[in-house]
């Protein structure tokens, strides 16, 4: 079975610019997660999903961010205009039925913003 | 609010065993998670703990004692492909059963 499938890989882009960031949860699964990763805060959540949902946003750090789910097999997170201290791996998750079940990650997006 | 306390880094040797503590302070205790995260992937799962008591999965070990808001995870027998970061996570009902992850013990395995 694939797993969480999430795209780009790698983004590296300027200051300003707006970048999207797509996955893919596992087939079946009712909750998505999007994660933001760095040195100096470990892993953060920003926001999860229960059936498409939108059921908790308040790690979403400021209204640059956005996330949506227009389907139960695809999610984007958006950052709009990016800053330099966007800059970590963004880490898409999910989960059978909700918070209370194991997250399966998926491999991450790298996000460099110069 | 959640509070999740792991030391930073630990090295040991091929076939011994090491300990990775975790700390934490909550509001709701709802379940404690282990997770491997390999450098440069994604966090998977190694554990879950919910009840007081030792958990035993293979070569892994999980402990809980939730009056000490306390946990570890024992690695036995160690290869060098444990060398990885140990991330703990906890779950915090009165926080909508959101997960707080610990920033991870880092384990290098040295032949």
């Amino acid at each position: 079975d694939a797993g969480v499938i999430q795209s780009p890989r790698h983004e590296v882009t300027e200051m300003g610019q707006e970048v999207t960031l797509r996955c893919k949860p596992i087939s079946g699964h009712n909750s998505l997660f999007w994660y933001r990763q760095t040195m100096m805060r470990g892993l953060e959540l920003l926001i999860y999903f229960n059936n498409n949902v939108p059921i908790d946003d308040s790690g979403m750090p400021e209204d640059r961010f956005s996330a949506k789910m227009p389907n139960a097999s695809f999610s984007t997170l958006k950052i709009q205009p990016s800053e330099p201290r966007d800059s970590a791996v963004y880490f898409c998750a999910s989960s059978l039925r909700d918070y209370t079940d194991t997250q399966y990650f998926g491999p991450g997006t790298r996000l460099t913003v110069l | 609010g959640q509070n999740i306390d792991q030391p930073t880094e630990m090295t040991a040797t091929e076939g011994a065993i090491v300990q990775i503590n975790c700390t934490y302070q909550t509001s709701g205790f709802n379940g404690l998670f282990w997770y491997q995260q390999h450098a440069g992937e994604a966090p998977t799962f190694l554990s879950y703990n919910v009840l007081d008591g030792l958990e035993e999965k293979g070569r892994f070990s999980s402990f809980l004692s939730r009056s000490k808001g306390y946990s570890y995870l024992l690695l036995k027998e160690l290869q060098m492909k444990d060398s990885a970061s140990y991330l703990c996570a906890v779950r915090d009902s009165y926080g909508n059963n959101r997960l707080a992850f610990g920033k991870g013990n880092q384990v290098v395995v040295i032949p």
